[in-house]
């Protein structure tokens, strides 16, 4: 089974609104980190927002925040008041058990488009 | 402070080559594991070093092996390419003692011919 889906390959927002990029999780591991990352064409991945498992708050970062729906396995991404920057990849993760000896499993991304 | 580096950004080899690509961590962080990303999927696990020992490894062939130096830096080795190597070759570093999240490099582009 994929530990991460992402299901919208693609998509579009008018800049200045917000969009949702959806992300379902498998895991059996009590403990775990979900994470989004963005993926310009230059290829490097930039870290945007974490979420453990055991947090009851939904995580945030200036303009994106994470919501966290831990009985559906769902990390939504959420971002507010789109730019035109932010028109790239968009990668959801998982990790799971410790930290120091773990992987990261990612899913397959979503292609944001902001339209000016 | 320098991120996460890689070398080369690109290279072209031939089917059957051999190849090795390099990467300096973040400064202080000491673990470091490696992903392939073909184009349109998302990223793969190869393997983890930490401490000089791979920890972890993915679904990959024994014709990918690591190496980590005493630095944290690390080199991944591709043996007998073939053309499905082809790909975006990652790396990513954690601090040490329960970092949340792992920083990129740009990644290298090895395309196989």
């Amino acid at each position: 089974a994929q530990k991460i889906t992402q299901t919208q390959p693609g998509m579009f927002v008018q800049e200045k609104e917000a969009v949702t990029l959806d992300c379902t999780y498998d895991t059996s591991d009590q403990s775990y980190g979900l994470f989004w990352y963005k993926q310009p064409s230059s290829g490097e991945m930039i870290f945007l927002i974490y979420q453990g498992s055991y947090d009851e708050q939904n995580a945030t970062e200036g303009r994106y925040s994470l919501n966290f729906q831990k009985a559906r396995k769902s990390a939504n991404l959420v971002i507010s008041a789109s730019q035109l920057g932010d028109s790239a990849m968009y990668f959801c993760a998982m990790r799971e058990g410790s930290y120091n000896f773990n992987k990261f499993y990612f899913g397959s991304g979503t292609k944001l488009n902001v339209k000016p | 402070d320098a991120g996460v580096t890689q070398s080369p950004t690109h290279l072209i080899k031939t089917r059957g080559q051999q190849v090795t690509l390099r990467c300096s961590p973040k400064s202080g962080h000491d673990t470091v594991s490696w992903y392939q990303q073909a184009l349109g999927q998302g990223p793969q696990f190869i393997f983890q070093y930490y401490e000089e020992e791979e920890r972890q490894r993915g679904n990959f062939p024994d014709r990918f092996s690591g190496h980590q130096f005493p630095n944290y830096s690390s080199e991944l080795n591709v043996n007998a390419l073939l053309l499905g190597d082809s790909a975006l070759y990652l790396c990513a570093s954690l601090a040490p003692g329960g970092a949340a999240e792992a920083f990129f490099g740009q990644g290298t582009r090895l395309t196989v011919v």
